[in-house]
């Protein structure tokens, strides 16, 4: 896991709740990612940022938020508009960002679901 | 390299066996691929990566080969140990896209 840090391991959204998932790294990277997992599939991309106080949508960016105030820190809020959260939110980061086909690395995930 | 569905391919090996996984991506201008490993209720880990400029990279029981000809990536993991059961991911960066494209992953099995 390298440095990257994820918390909660688990957690548990109630019907029209906001949460906040949150994402740590120490590795001085510039870019961060966040990726959505559900069963026996690949990961699809929800956002990315590859500096501070910007960022862009990936391919299901619908019914989530970002913000990245610090370098180390990139927070997704999943809010009452996603209709089926449940999944393994995993976070990453790479040192350039992808247009230089840099590495991600991962964090452990978030497991969340829905009460 | 596309989630194309819920069945993930699964490959069993005995332990001590070679085994090889297969990726075929979709995009010719990708230029970076990427192998992960998955294990259960964990993040992915890099194993190794491959740029478009080569064919093959050797790591630690690892190999990597890429052929451009049919867009077809491989993983060969020699000696297979338990420890190498796992989700096995191949990703692709495609240039000028701006993010990585995730295969569905194969299930390895290694049995003793």
């Amino acid at each position: 896991d390298g440095g990257i840090t994820q918390s909660p391991k688990y957690l548990f959204r109630k019907e029209g709740q906001n949460v906040t998932l949150s994402c740590e790294q120490n590795l001085n990277h510039d870019a961060m990612y966040w990726y959505r997992q559900d069963p026996g599939q690949g990961l699809r991309l929800i956002y990315y940022s590859q500096i501070v106080n910007d960022f862009q949508k990936g391919d299901i960016a619908e019914g989530y938020s970002v913000s990245r105030e610090k370098k180390e820190s990139f927070p997704l809020t999943v809010t009452s508009a996603q209709k089926n959260p449940t999944a393994f939110y995993l976070c990453a980061s790479s040192s350039y960002g992808l247009a230089g086909g840099e590495t991600q690395y991962f964090g452990p995930g978030t497991r969340l679901l829905v009460l | 390299g596309e989630s194309v569905g819920l069945h993930l391919p699964t490959l069993s090996v005995q332990e001590g066996d070679n085994s090889i996984i297969n990726c075929a991506y979709s995009n010719s201008a990708s230029d970076y691929f990427i192998w992960y490993k998955q294990e259960s209720g964990k993040g992915p880990q890099f194993i190794i990566d491959i740029r478009s400029n080569m064919d093959k990279r050797q790591g630690q029981r690892v190999t990597v080969l890429l052929n451009k000809t049919v867009k077809h990536l491989s993983l060969q993991i020699a000696a297979t140990q338990p420890g190498d059961s796992a989700v096995y991911f191949c990703a692709e960066n495609i240039e000028g896209a701006q993010k990585l494209v995730f295969g569905q992953g194969t299930r390895l099995t290694i049995n003793p």
